[in-house]
């Protein structure tokens, strides 16, 4: 049965560094993987999607790598900023293109001015 | 583009009242729909999903169920609501690889 975990919780940083969010899933067999960012309140917001045969995915600020043989997943925020502040959360999906998404429990991200 | 509507976006419900939530989906034909709960502390859960009319598939036993009436709608129900049921619900939709989100449905059950 595939977990995700998401380390750390929970990360305050200051305005204008880089940071790096974890993923890790335990069954390498993922069909892609779904970075989103949640406000609170709100719905999920997709940010990026790697598929499986890709290493990488860039939208703007946001990197987001994928090493399947070590079962991780990483999101790279550069150049930080206030409205950064959120909750992220990692997806992955297994079971071929049919199967459903396994979430893990989010970074809880606060970069202060 | 698509949009995905969820309401109400707030309720407050008393234990042993019935409930109905609904998502609808504009702008994408024979999508795949999902429901699921965010409890406070806990991760995201999915409770149902569809991939077509009439077609739904529970993924925990629960006092919750779903309809999918149209093509683009999705409805939770209750019959008889439980005070663990509290949670906020989201909708969510899926054609190919990206799956996205409505605004949720914040439920409290007195």
């Amino acid at each position: 049965k595939q977990e995700v975990t998401q380390i750390p919780a929970a990360l305050s940083v200051p305005e204008g560094e880089n940071l790096v969010l974890n993923c890790s899933f335990t069954d390498s067999a993922i069909y892609n993987l779904q970075w989103f960012r949640q406000d609170p309140g709100k719905g999920l917001t997709s940010l990026l999607l790697i598929q499986s045969s890709q290493r990488e995915q860039t939208s703007g600020r946001l990197n987001a790598s994928l090493d399947k043989s070590s079962g991780r997943s990483t999101l790279y925020i550069a150049a930080s900023q206030p409205g950064d502040s959120a909750t992220y959360l990692c997806a992955a999906r297994g079971g071929g293109s049919q199967g459903n998404l396994i979430f893990g429990k989010g970074t809880k991200l606060s970069v202060k001015p | 583009s698509q949009t995905i509507h969820q309401w109400p976006a707030t309720l407050v419900q008393p234990v042993g009242s019935p409930l109905s939530l609904e998502c609808t989906v504009e702008g994408t034909s024979n999508p795949n729909l999902y429901w699921y709960r965010q409890a406070a502390g806990r991760g995201l859960q999915l409770l149902f999903y569809s991939v077509g009319i009439g077609q739904i598939s529970s993924e925990v036993p629960q006092n919750l169920s779903a309809s999918r009436p149209q093509d683009r709608q999705f409805i939770l129900s209750s019959k008889k609501l439980l005070l663990s049921d509290s949670g906020f619900y989201l909708c969510a939709w899926r054609l190919h690889y990206e799956q996205y989100f409505g605004p949720g449905t914040r439920l409290t059950v007195t």
